[in-house]
C-alpha cells in the first residue's frame, strides 16, 4: 500500500521568507501525488497535483512542487511567505493500481511570524 | 459557482442520539465521498459512492451508514453516536473517481458529542 510521510508536524517561517513543506512518499508502482490546504474551521482545496507530466509543479498562490522519485519526494515550496499563508498542509497520495483511494498524510501546520 | 455544500457547519448531538449529516452539490459529479477528520489528524475515508454503488472502506465502524438519494444529495447517518465520533466530517466529489482526478471538499460539519 502506499503512504506519505510529512515531516514537521510545525512549521513556523516569517513573512516574506521561504517556505519548505516536506513530503516523502512510499509507493511500489508510480504515484500520483498532491498538495491540499486546509484554512481553519474550512475543507480542503487542492493546491497542485503531480500525475506524471512534468515534474516541476506549478500551483495556486505561487506555490510550487518539484517530484524527484530518486528521493521519493514531493517537497511543497514558496519563495516569499504571506500571512494568508497560515493553514494546514495535506500532502496525498494515490496509485493506479488495486484500492485507488487517496491516502493522506499527516498534515503540517504553517504559521507565519509577522 | 458550482460547489461542495454541507449542513450544517456545527451539530451538537448527545451521546448515543442519532444524527445525519448532509452534504450537496452543484457540480454533477459522479462520485461521493465521506471522510472523518479528528483534531490534527489526517482526513479518513469512510465511504464513497460511485453514482449509486457504495463503496465501504473495511475499516469504517458500523455505525456509520450514508444514503445518496440523488446525485446532488448525499447523507452520512451515525446510528448511535460515542464519544470518539467526535470529528470533523468533510465531504468531497470527483467526476469519475479516478487515481488522477482532484477531489473537491466541501467546508465540513464538526460534531461535537455530550
Amino acid at each position: 500500500a502506499q503512504s506519505v510521510t510529512q515531516l514537521g508536524s510545525h512549521v513556523s517561517v516569517s513573512e516574506g521568507a521561504l517556505v519548505l513543506l516536506r513530503c516523502n512518499y512510499s509507493s511500489s508502482v508510480p504515484p500520483y501525488l498532491f498538495w491540499y490546504v486546509q484554512y481553519p474551521n474550512q475543507g480542503l482545496q487542492l493546491l497542485l497535483k503531480y500525475t506524471s507530466a512534468a515534474t516541476l509543479v506549478k500551483g495556486i498562490n505561487g506555490f510550487e512542487a518539484e517530484f524527484k522519485k530518486s528521493e521519493t519526494s514531493f517537497h511543497l515550496t514558496k519563495p516569499s511567505a504571506h500571512m494568508s499563508d497560515a493553514a494546514e498542509y495535506f500532502c496525498a497520495v494515490t496509485v493506479n493500481f488495486g484500492n485507488e483511494k487517496l491516502t493522506f498524510g499527516t498534515g503540517t501546520r504553517l504559521t507565519i511570524i509577522p | 459557482d458550482a460547489m461542495v455544500i454541507q449542513n450544517p457547519r456545527y451539530q451538537v448531538t448527545q451521546f448515543g442520539k442519532p444524527v445525519t449529516l448532509s452534504c450537496s452539490q452543484t457540480l454533477n459529479h459522479n462520485v461521493m465521498y465521506w471522510y472523518q477528520q479528528k483534531s490534527s489528524q489526517a482526513p479518513k475515508l469512510l465511504f464513497h459512492y460511485y453514482d449509486k454503488d457504495f463503496n465501504n472502506e473495511a475499516d469504517t465502524p458500523d455505525n456509520f451508514q450514508s444514503r445518496r438519494p440523488n446525485t446532488s444529495f448525499c447523507f452520512l447517518d451515525i446510528r448511535s453516536p460515542g464519544l470518539g465520533d467526535a470529528a470533523m466530517y468533510l465531504c468531497a466529489t470527483s467526476t469519475e473517481g479516478r487515481y488522477q482526478e482532484t477531489q473537491y471538499f466541501g467546508p465540513g460539519t464538526r460534531l461535537l458529542v455530550l
